[in-house]
Protein backbone atom coordinates (compact mmCIF):
# COMPACT_ATOMS: atom_id res chain seq x y z
CA UNK A 1 0.00 0.00 0.00
CA UNK A 2 0.92 3.75 -0.42
CA UNK A 3 1.77 5.92 1.82
CA UNK A 4 2.64 9.08 2.37
CA UNK A 5 4.09 11.62 4.92
CA UNK A 6 4.81 15.15 5.60
CA UNK A 7 7.31 15.41 8.00
CA UNK A 8 6.72 19.15 9.13
CA UNK A 9 3.62 19.50 11.41
CA UNK A 10 3.88 23.20 11.04
CA UNK A 11 5.67 26.00 9.18
CA UNK A 12 5.73 29.52 9.27
CA UNK A 13 7.57 31.80 6.65
CA UNK A 14 7.41 35.58 6.75
CA UNK A 15 5.02 37.45 4.23
CA UNK A 16 6.50 38.05 0.53
CA UNK A 17 9.24 35.42 1.33
CA UNK A 18 9.71 32.08 0.08
CA UNK A 19 8.94 28.48 2.25
CA UNK A 20 9.18 24.78 1.32
CA UNK A 21 6.34 22.45 2.45
CA UNK A 22 7.87 18.85 1.93
CA UNK A 23 6.68 15.85 1.15
CA UNK A 24 7.57 12.22 0.70
CA UNK A 25 5.57 8.80 -0.73
CA UNK A 26 6.28 5.18 -0.60
CA UNK A 27 5.45 3.04 -3.45
CA UNK A 28 5.88 0.31 -5.73
CA UNK A 29 4.18 1.76 -8.66
CA UNK A 30 6.35 3.71 -11.85
CA UNK A 31 3.10 5.67 -13.05
CA UNK A 32 0.43 8.05 -10.94
CA UNK A 33 -0.47 11.57 -9.93
CA UNK A 34 0.73 13.56 -6.93
CA UNK A 35 -1.35 16.64 -5.92
CA UNK A 36 -0.92 19.42 -3.27
CA UNK A 37 -4.42 20.47 -1.62
CA UNK A 38 -4.79 23.67 0.40
CA UNK A 39 -7.62 23.49 4.01
CA UNK A 40 -8.03 26.74 4.97
CA UNK A 41 -9.56 27.73 7.68
CA UNK A 42 -13.24 27.51 5.91
CA UNK A 43 -12.00 23.82 5.75
CA UNK A 44 -12.53 23.26 2.07
CA UNK A 45 -10.16 21.07 0.50
CA UNK A 46 -8.61 22.82 -2.94
CA UNK A 47 -6.21 21.69 -5.18
CA UNK A 48 -3.03 23.58 -5.03
CA UNK A 49 -1.12 22.12 -7.84
CA UNK A 50 -0.49 18.11 -9.59
CA UNK A 51 1.81 16.60 -11.04
CA UNK A 52 1.94 13.43 -13.03
CA UNK A 53 4.73 10.84 -12.55
CA UNK A 54 5.66 10.25 -16.27
CA UNK A 55 6.56 14.08 -16.54
CA UNK A 56 10.19 15.20 -15.88
CA UNK A 57 9.14 18.57 -15.77
CA UNK A 58 8.34 20.39 -12.47
CA UNK A 59 4.70 21.74 -12.28
CA UNK A 60 4.02 24.89 -11.91
CA UNK A 61 1.04 27.37 -10.96
CA UNK A 62 1.72 30.93 -10.81
CA UNK A 63 3.48 31.24 -7.27
CA UNK A 64 3.11 27.60 -6.47
CA UNK A 65 5.96 24.58 -8.12
CA UNK A 66 7.15 21.25 -7.23
CA UNK A 67 10.15 19.91 -6.49
CA UNK A 68 9.74 16.22 -7.75
CA UNK A 69 12.48 13.92 -7.42
CA UNK A 70 10.97 10.43 -8.33
CA UNK A 71 13.99 8.23 -7.47
CA UNK A 72 13.66 9.60 -4.29
CA UNK A 73 10.26 9.57 -3.97
CA UNK A 74 9.63 13.18 -2.81
CA UNK A 75 7.23 15.59 -3.88
CA UNK A 76 8.22 19.25 -2.18
CA UNK A 77 5.79 22.00 -2.78
CA UNK A 78 7.76 25.43 -2.84
CA UNK A 79 5.40 29.11 -2.17
CA UNK A 80 6.83 32.28 -3.70
CA UNK A 81 5.90 35.67 -2.56
CA UNK A 82 4.07 34.31 0.30
CA UNK A 83 0.31 35.94 1.22
CA UNK A 84 -1.64 36.01 4.21
CA UNK A 85 -4.25 33.96 1.95
CA UNK A 86 -2.18 31.22 2.17
CA UNK A 87 -2.42 30.69 5.23
CA UNK A 88 -3.49 26.83 5.93
CA UNK A 89 -2.82 23.29 6.17
CA UNK A 90 -1.48 21.75 3.37
CA UNK A 91 -1.87 17.95 2.72
CA UNK A 92 0.23 15.79 -0.14
CA UNK A 93 -1.51 13.46 -1.58
CA UNK A 94 -0.76 10.36 -4.17
CA UNK A 95 -2.92 8.84 -6.27
CA UNK A 96 -2.58 5.06 -7.99
CA UNK A 97 -3.42 4.91 -11.71
CA UNK A 98 -4.48 1.78 -10.50
CA UNK A 99 -8.53 1.46 -11.74
CA UNK A 100 -9.14 -0.79 -9.36
CA UNK A 101 -7.13 1.67 -6.70
CA UNK A 102 -8.85 5.16 -7.41
CA UNK A 103 -8.52 6.55 -4.43
CA UNK A 104 -6.05 9.01 -2.84
CA UNK A 105 -3.71 8.79 -0.27
CA UNK A 106 -2.91 11.63 2.32
CA UNK A 107 -0.43 12.83 4.29
CA UNK A 108 -1.08 14.19 7.76
CA UNK A 109 -0.68 17.89 6.63
CA UNK A 110 1.29 20.50 7.06
CA UNK A 111 0.10 23.98 9.11
CA UNK A 112 1.59 27.12 7.46
CA UNK A 113 1.58 30.24 8.87
CA UNK A 114 2.25 33.48 7.48
CA UNK A 115 3.45 36.42 9.20
CA UNK A 116 2.71 39.60 8.01
CA UNK B 1 -16.79 26.46 -6.40
CA UNK B 2 -15.53 23.17 -7.09
CA UNK B 3 -19.03 21.72 -8.62
CA UNK B 4 -19.28 18.66 -5.99
CA UNK B 5 -22.45 19.70 -3.88
CA UNK B 6 -23.01 18.50 -0.11
CA UNK B 7 -25.73 18.52 2.10
CA UNK B 8 -26.18 19.20 4.90
CA UNK B 9 -23.65 21.73 5.23
CA UNK B 10 -23.85 21.05 9.79
CA UNK B 11 -25.65 18.66 11.62
CA UNK B 12 -26.15 18.06 15.28
CA UNK B 13 -27.43 14.74 16.68
CA UNK B 14 -27.46 12.74 19.74
CA UNK B 15 -25.36 9.29 20.17
CA UNK B 16 -26.83 6.14 18.89
CA UNK B 17 -28.75 7.87 15.95
CA UNK B 18 -28.34 7.20 12.46
CA UNK B 19 -27.73 10.12 9.93
CA UNK B 20 -27.52 10.21 6.23
CA UNK B 21 -25.31 12.31 4.42
CA UNK B 22 -25.66 12.91 0.50
CA UNK B 23 -23.21 14.06 -2.18
CA UNK B 24 -23.52 15.49 -5.96
CA UNK B 25 -21.07 14.74 -8.18
CA UNK B 26 -19.59 17.19 -10.88
CA UNK B 27 -21.46 17.07 -14.04
CA UNK B 28 -19.82 14.11 -16.39
CA UNK B 29 -18.14 12.65 -12.79
CA UNK B 30 -18.71 9.08 -12.89
CA UNK B 31 -16.66 7.98 -9.53
CA UNK B 32 -17.23 9.30 -6.03
CA UNK B 33 -15.27 9.12 -2.92
CA UNK B 34 -16.18 9.28 0.56
CA UNK B 35 -13.50 10.72 3.52
CA UNK B 36 -13.33 11.30 6.96
CA UNK B 37 -11.69 13.92 8.80
CA UNK B 38 -11.23 14.08 12.36
CA UNK B 39 -10.51 17.50 14.32
CA UNK B 40 -7.29 18.02 13.48
CA UNK B 41 -6.26 14.85 11.79
CA UNK B 42 -5.71 13.87 8.04
CA UNK B 43 -8.02 12.33 5.83
CA UNK B 44 -8.97 8.79 6.07
CA UNK B 45 -10.37 7.28 2.89
CA UNK B 46 -13.67 5.33 3.62
CA UNK B 47 -15.03 4.00 0.40
CA UNK B 48 -15.45 4.61 -3.31
CA UNK B 49 -17.86 4.19 -5.89
CA UNK B 50 -17.47 4.25 -9.74
CA UNK B 51 -20.79 4.13 -11.52
CA UNK B 52 -23.06 2.50 -9.06
CA UNK B 53 -20.41 -0.19 -8.22
CA UNK B 54 -18.48 0.03 -5.24
CA UNK B 55 -14.92 0.15 -6.39
CA UNK B 56 -12.62 0.47 -2.76
CA UNK B 57 -12.95 0.38 0.93
CA UNK B 58 -10.50 1.89 3.53
CA UNK B 59 -11.16 2.29 6.67
CA UNK B 60 -15.11 2.02 6.67
CA UNK B 61 -16.93 1.23 9.94
CA UNK B 62 -19.10 -1.28 9.67
CA UNK B 63 -21.64 1.16 11.33
CA UNK B 64 -21.33 3.23 8.21
CA UNK B 65 -22.75 2.57 4.89
CA UNK B 66 -22.87 3.75 1.54
CA UNK B 67 -24.29 3.72 -1.73
CA UNK B 68 -24.46 5.63 -5.29
CA UNK B 69 -27.24 5.50 -7.27
CA UNK B 70 -28.29 5.93 -10.71
CA UNK B 71 -28.35 9.47 -11.01
CA UNK B 72 -25.05 9.09 -9.50
CA UNK B 73 -25.16 11.04 -6.33
CA UNK B 74 -24.11 9.22 -3.26
CA UNK B 75 -25.23 8.71 0.19
CA UNK B 76 -23.06 8.07 3.71
CA UNK B 77 -25.30 6.32 6.09
CA UNK B 78 -23.83 6.88 9.71
CA UNK B 79 -25.55 4.37 12.24
CA UNK B 80 -26.04 4.02 15.78
CA UNK B 81 -23.61 6.85 16.24
CA UNK B 82 -20.59 7.69 18.80
CA UNK B 83 -18.99 10.36 20.33
CA UNK B 84 -15.68 9.99 17.80
CA UNK B 85 -17.90 9.89 14.91
CA UNK B 86 -18.02 13.59 15.21
CA UNK B 87 -15.66 14.92 11.98
CA UNK B 88 -15.98 16.38 9.16
CA UNK B 89 -16.99 14.72 5.87
CA UNK B 90 -16.16 14.82 2.70
CA UNK B 91 -17.67 13.84 -0.65
CA UNK B 92 -15.09 13.98 -3.60
CA UNK B 93 -15.06 13.20 -7.57
CA UNK B 94 -13.24 12.60 -10.15
CA UNK B 95 -14.26 11.84 -13.84
CA UNK B 96 -12.60 8.12 -13.92
CA UNK B 97 -11.67 5.74 -10.90
CA UNK B 98 -8.30 6.01 -11.98
CA UNK B 99 -5.81 6.33 -15.15
CA UNK B 100 -4.46 9.16 -17.07
CA UNK B 101 -7.18 11.25 -17.92
CA UNK B 102 -9.82 12.23 -15.31
CA UNK B 103 -7.25 11.77 -12.53
CA UNK B 104 -7.89 14.58 -10.33
CA UNK B 105 -10.16 14.68 -7.40
CA UNK B 106 -12.32 18.02 -6.71
CA UNK B 107 -13.45 17.56 -3.42
CA UNK B 108 -17.08 19.17 -1.89
CA UNK B 109 -17.39 21.55 1.07
CA UNK B 110 -17.32 18.94 3.48
CA UNK B 111 -20.66 18.11 6.23
CA UNK B 112 -19.81 19.04 9.52
CA UNK B 113 -21.50 16.04 11.95
CA UNK B 114 -21.47 16.52 15.78
CA UNK B 115 -22.55 14.04 17.98
CA UNK B 116 -23.65 14.66 21.32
Amino acid sequence: AQTVTQSQPEMSVQEAETVTLSCTYDTSESDYYLFWYKQPPSRQMILVIRQEAYKQQNATENRFSVNFQKAAKSFSLKISDSQLGDAAMYFCAYRSLNTNAGKSTFGDGTTLTVKP
Amino acid sequence: DSGVTQTPKHLITATGQRVTLRCSPRSGDLSVYWYQQSLDQGLQFLIQYYNGEERAKGNILERFSAQQFPDLHSELNLSSLELGDSALYFCASSERPGGFSGNTIYFGEGSWLTVV
